[in-house]
């Protein structure tokens, strides 16, 4: 299984510029969400879903866009670029909803994608 | 949001049992609490879960105390492979309307 997928791994914009972030997961989960890493700090969620046509804010969502069409992927939108927008991106999956004994609460996240903007 | 308090940083030599100790004051009754690692450049991952007593798998044991307000990460005989960032999360497993926030997470540096 690929499990959670992001693609691009790597990526530099100028500021201004707009671009998506795509994830997709091959797991069936109803729960996705994206988080941003700062060097040498936590992770912060930006958004989350908990299924197909459903999303909501996380803590840091401002200058972020998301939707949620298909069960498997959940792309992020950057409206305008900025420089304090460089950071690395992780989306991450969870089963949830349904059978109870399906939601084990384990997320799974990808392997990154790394934004730099100039 | 049921937040999260961990200790910064913690140093360890190999073969050693370390504890890293969280506090969630404000945890709910249909939280549980979850225990990541994370090493540089990677995606956090999954170790350990539990939601009251003890729980124990082949690279860890979680302890909850009654009163769910805190818990504790244990690791035993860590080796240089175990230098991460752990993270403890709380949350509705089930996810529903749920921010699964992280704390700012533990640094263990393990050392020879």
């Amino acid at each position: 299984n690929a499990g959670v997928t992001q693609t691009p791994k790597f990526q530099v914009l100028k500021t201004g510029q707009s671009m998506t972030l795509q994830c997709a997961q091959d797991m069936n989960h109803e729960y996705m969400s994206w988080y941003r890493q700062d060097p040498g700090m936590g992770l912060r969620l930006i958004h989350y879903s908990v299924g197909a046509g459903i999303t909501d804010q996380g803590e840091v969502p401002n200058g972020y866009n998301v939707s949620r069409s298909t069960t498997e992927d959940f792309p992020l939108r950057l409206l305008s670029a900025a420089p304090s927008q460089t950071s690395v991106y992780f989306c991450a999956s969870m089963a949830s909803g349904g059978a109870h004994e399906l939601n084990t609460g384990e997320l799974f996240f990808g392997e990154g994608s790394r934004l730099t903007v100039l | 949001l049921a937040k999260t308090t961990q200790p910064i940083s913690m140093d360890s030599y190999e073969g050693q049992e370390v504890n890293i100790t969280c506090s969630h004051n404000n945890i709910a009754t249909n939280d549980y609490i979850t225990w990541y690692q994370q090493f540089p450049s990677q995606g956090p991952r999954f170790i350990i879960q539990g939601y009251k007593t003890k729980v124990t798998n082949e690279v860890a044991s979680l302890f909850i105390p009654a009163d769910r307000k805190s818990s504790t990460l244990s690791l035993p005989r860590v080796s240089l492979s175990d230098t991460a960032v752990y993270y403890c999360l709380v949350g509705d497993r089930l996810g529903y309307g749920n921010k699964l926030v992280f704390g700012a997470g533990t640094i263990l540096r393990v050392k020879s």
